[in-house]
């Protein structure tokens, strides 16, 4: 099966600086990778995904990235706040050959903290 | 529009007891999928169910099981509770045929197994 890493464990910057968190997949079958975005307390919500047959999709201060050859996709976040601190998973998702279900295989998650 | 909504929202259970988690998913969606999240963890899939039936499960032991109604909702049991059952339980869904893949999280389950 999909097997999921992510670096770092734990992210520490300065508010206004940018972050980045990296992961890397397994199954080069893999085609759709959403990441979420997790405060505490709550489920996880989905801040931004990519599709394999897209290199960069960007949303406001948020980015991602995906080299599909290196089977890596990463999350950028520029101008930080305060309020993006939480924790971060990124996932990766092999279609199923019946009925297109997409279970996604989720990493260990970024614990991203922002300082003011 | 309502979201995923899952409940209870926290409960404690002693070992050897069982549990029922309920979700009722979001409007719209037909699918729900069930992952369980240990701390300091990502979100581990348990299984999915569409038309009422189990239609994938991840690597869970019997003693889950589940149930889709005909209105979409969903239920997950736990049987025969172990300590390391102790997590938060989401409940995701999502539009079987959509032009999308995306998954939706209610706000999870909390049980506590002493």
């Amino acid at each position: 099966g999909e097997n999921v890493e992510q670096h770092p464990s734990t992210l520490s910057v300065q508010e206004g600086d940018s972050a980045v968190i990296k992961c890397t997949y397994s199954d080069s079958a893999s085609n759709y990778f959403p990441w979420y975005k997790q405060e505490l307390g709550k489920g996880p919500q989905l801040i931004i995904d990519i599709r394999s047959n897209v290199g960069e999709k960007k949303d406001q201060r948020i980015a991602v990235t995906l080299n599909k050859t290196a089977k890596h996709f990463s999350l950028h976040i520029t101008e930080t706040q305060p309020e993006d601190s939480a924790v971060y998973f990124c996932a990766a998702s092999i279609p199923r050959a019946s009925g297109g279900s997409y279970i996604p295989t989720f990493g260990r998650g970024t614990s991203l903290i922002v300082h003011p | 529009d309502a979201g995923v909504t899952q409940s209870p929202t926290h409960l404690i259970k002693t070992r050897g007891q069982q549990v029922t988690l309920r979700c009722s998913p979001k409007s719209g969606h037909d699918t729900v999928s069930w992952y369980q999240q240990a701390l300091g963890q990502g979100p581990q899939f348990i299984f999915q169910y569409y038309e009422e039936e189990e239609r994938q499960r991840g690597n869970f032991p019997d003693r889950f099981s589940g149930h889709q109604f005909p209105n979409y909702s969903s239920e997950l049991n736990v049987n025969a509770l172990l300590l390391g059952d102790s997590a938060l339980y989401l409940c995701a869904s999502r539009e079987t045929g959509g032009a999308g893949n995306t998954i939706y999280f209610g706000e999870g389950s909390w049980l506590t197994v002493v």
